[in-house]
């Protein structure tokens, strides 16, 4: 059975400090992976998809970034966080093709102070 | 265990005809939306609802709170309505939890 893991959790951090949000995938080879950000009350964006290992699609600019290091790793950091970064981030990932489910983490709760 | 369960998790559909999408939920969401995703990942809102009822062209959109579930309907389905829809909810936190999606295919 497929498993996504996303960590942290929850973070709080300090404007201006790095951060780095992690989500694996096991038990699915070269699986499309997603990054969403949802900000406090709003809906769901898209940041970031990807199809294979070291090729990341941007979909928003947020100065963030994002990077697949390995076929079931997905990576999104920053070195310099802002205050809109708050909000709750999810990792997703999908079968190739188009049209397919997503299935999401359990998602990472950022607070920005 | 999930909060959001989605049904049925593939659907196929002849042109002109309908059917409905349902999303179960384990504890009482405040409001529900359901989304299409295009091909490239991106989830289009089409419904958001706090109760009631919702209808838009071909679509419409049921939510009970109470009853905790949700329904998406499809009438006179065309071709171009496949893809897949998720549906997400809202707890009494503010972040949403997502159905792990129907996919839709619709044939001539």
């Amino acid at each position: 059975a497929q498993t996504i893991h996303q960590w942290p959790v929850a973070e709080i951090k300090a404007v201006g400090s790095p951060l780095s949000l992690g989500c694996t995938i096991k038990g699915k080879s070269s699986p499309n992976l997603y990054w969403y950000w949802q900000a406090t009350g709003g809906t769901l964006q898209q940041l970031f998809y990807s199809i294979t290992v070291g090729q990341v699609e941007s979909v928003v600019q947020l100065n963030l970034s994002a990077s697949r290091p390995k076929d079931d790793q997905f990576i999104l950091s920053t070195e310099k966080l802002l205050l809109s970064h708050s909000g709750f981030y999810l990792c997703a990932w999908s079968l190739r093709g188009s049209n397919e489910r997503l299935f999401f983490g359990h998602g990472t709760k950022l607070s920005v102070l | 265990g999930d909060q959001v369960e989605q049904s049925p998790s593939a659907l196929s559909l002849h042109e002109g005809t309908g059917s409905a999408l349902r999303c179960n939920f384990t504890t009482t969401m405040r409001a529900v939306q359901w989304f299409r995703k295009n091909s490239r990942g991106s989830l289009i809102n089409l419904f958001y609802l706090a109760s009631g009822t919702k209808e838009n062209g071909r679509l419409k959109s049921a939510f009970d709170s109470k009853e905790r579930y949700s329904t998406l309907h499809i009438r006179d389905a065309q071709l171009e309505d496949s893809g897949t829809y998720f549906c997400a909810a809202e707890d009494s936190g503010t972040y949403q939890r997502f159905g792990t999606g129907t996919k839709l295919q619709v044939v001539p």
